[in-house]
């Protein structure tokens, strides 16, 4: 299994500001993923990302606007920038331990609601 | 592209009594995995059963079975003698055997145990 933590859990931001959510793995990983989940709905892929190479973007979802980082192979940011009240969601990072198993562990999650 | 479709938004049973999540998909591929996840109200993810699309039998882990029709593209959630603890967002969601490791969630289920 892998231990995921991500920071900030949540957060309140005006319009038009960014911020950027942290995902921090207990073990190496090649495979990342962040999903966007709106309140009361499912998960949404928004990106993989993997170590050495840029983040792949879902249909919707554009780097300037979600811009990605992967250092290394335990770790990943997620930045949302010039944010709206549509941005209000949870944000998820998950790791594959496996590839090609679909066995995701998640985070917690990172609740923002944006003013 | 490939679909993953749960009609039930939500369901309530009684403690100990036995209850199904429905599940339906829609796919050209031949080869796949099925999965249910199950988000307590604390939000970590975790998986509950995975199904390989190419084995007939059907998967199941303790108190947890699924029921896969394949020719029906079909994959119900048993859950038996239910507990309190099995109060959860529930989602089914579907990968490609050989593909990009997306996996594609549906909408969810929400489940409540009552006392």
């Amino acid at each position: 299994s892998a231990v995921i933590s991500q920071k900030p859990s949540r957060d309140i931001c005006q319009r038009g500001t960014s911020l950027t959510i942290q995902c921090q793995v207990d073990s190496q990983v090649t495979m990342m993923f962040w999903y966007r989940q709106q309140p009361g709905q499912s998960l949404t892929l928004i990106a993989t990302a993997n170590q050495g190479s840029e983040a792949t973007y879902e249909s919707g979802f554009v780097i300037d606007k979600f811009p990605i980082s992967r250092p290394n192979l335990t770790f990943s940011t997620l930045t949302v920038s010039n944010m709206s009240p549509e941005d209000s969601s949870i944000y998820l990072c998950s790791v594959e331990l496996q590839g090609n198993t679909g066995e995701l562990f998640f985070g917690e999650g990172s609740r923002l609601t944006v003013l | 592209a490939q679909t993953v479709t749960q009609s039930q938004p939500e369901m309530s049973v009684q403690e100990a009594e036995t209850v199904t999540l429905s599940c339906t998909y829609d796919t050209s591929e031949n080869n796949y995995y099925l999965f249910w996840y199950k988000q307590p109200p604390s939000r970590q993810m975790i998986l509950v059963i995975r199904q390989e699309a190419y084995k007939q039998q059907n998967a199941t882990e303790n108190r947890f079975s699924v029921n896969f029709q394949k020719a029906a593209k079909s994959f119900s959630l048993k859950i038996s003698d239910s507990q309190l603890g099995d109060t959860a967002m529930y989602f089914c969601a579907f990968m490609k055997h050989f593909g990009d490791d997306k996996i594609i969630f549906g909408k969810g289920t929400r489940l409540h145990i009552l006392p």
